[in-house]
């Protein structure tokens, strides 16, 4: 267990809808990632908040945004769903910002299937 | 850009054998390199790699880094199926409050 939680873990919905995935870093963690990982592209990021600011951004599309809450949990908001988008959808998190080097821990994923 | 390649992409080898996974890498200011273990679920972190010629061991894994030639190798001795799984490795940079880069993992099948 890494300590990195995500809900849902599976999530079935149509084309053109909007979901919203939830992840909460490890205890003193400030920074959260999000990675998609499809069959055919292996992972890759999308974005990272550190306490609760933007601080890199990736692949990501216009129709996915991201928001890092206060108590530092994070949500992935993805709409307008294409088939495309399913995939698995991973949380990470590190840096307590004392360390000076950082792994980073994966959450168990969420998986979104689009029909 | 950051690149990240690693080799072989497949594997197939019965339990008992020893397996090397290879992973280059180009980075700018390159700070570690991790190795991860993914099985039907999430990345599990294996290694983190900081310093040249220094091997890294748990059990029968064990790693090093050479960051004159930029790559790392992972070995695992005494190969079991549980070792089946796709490895990934992603260097770091700067602080290492920084977004992964991962190759396309090496996938190893350990045969009974």
């Amino acid at each position: 267990d890494s300590g990195v939680t995500q809900t849902p873990k599976h999530l079935i919905t149509a084309t053109g809808q909007r979901v919203t995935l939830r992840c909460s870093p490890r205890s003193g963690d400030l920074s959260v990632y999000w990675y998609q990982q499809s069959l055919d592209q292996g992972l890759q990021f999308l974005i990272q908040y550190y306490n609760g600011e933007e601080r890199a951004k990736g692949n990501i599309l216009e129709r996915f945004s991201a928001q890092q809450f206060p108590d530092l949990h994070s949500e992935l908001n993805l709409s307008s769903l294409e088939l495309g988008d399913s995939a698995l959808y991973f949380c990470a998190s590190s840096f307590t910002g004392t360390s000076f080097y950082n792994e980073q821990f994966f959450g168990p994923g969420t998986r979104l299937t689009v029909l | 850009e950051d690149k990240v390649v690693q080799s072989p992409l497949s594997l197939v080898v019965h339990e008992g054998d020893t397996v090397t996974l290879n992973c280059s890498y180009e980075v700018t200011n390159f700070r570690s390199l991790l190795w991860y273990k993914q099985e039907k679920k999430a990345p599990t972190f294996l290694f983190m790699l900081t310093s040249s010629g220094i091997e890294k061991k748990s059990g029968r894994l064990s790693s090093i880094l050479d960051k004159k030639e930029l790559f790392s190798i992972l070995n695992i001795t005494a190969t079991q199926t549980g070792d089946s799984a796709v490895y990934l490795c992603a260097p770091t940079r700067d602080s290492g409050n920084t977004p992964l880069v991962f190759g396309k993992g090496t996938r190893l099948s350990v045969i009974a």
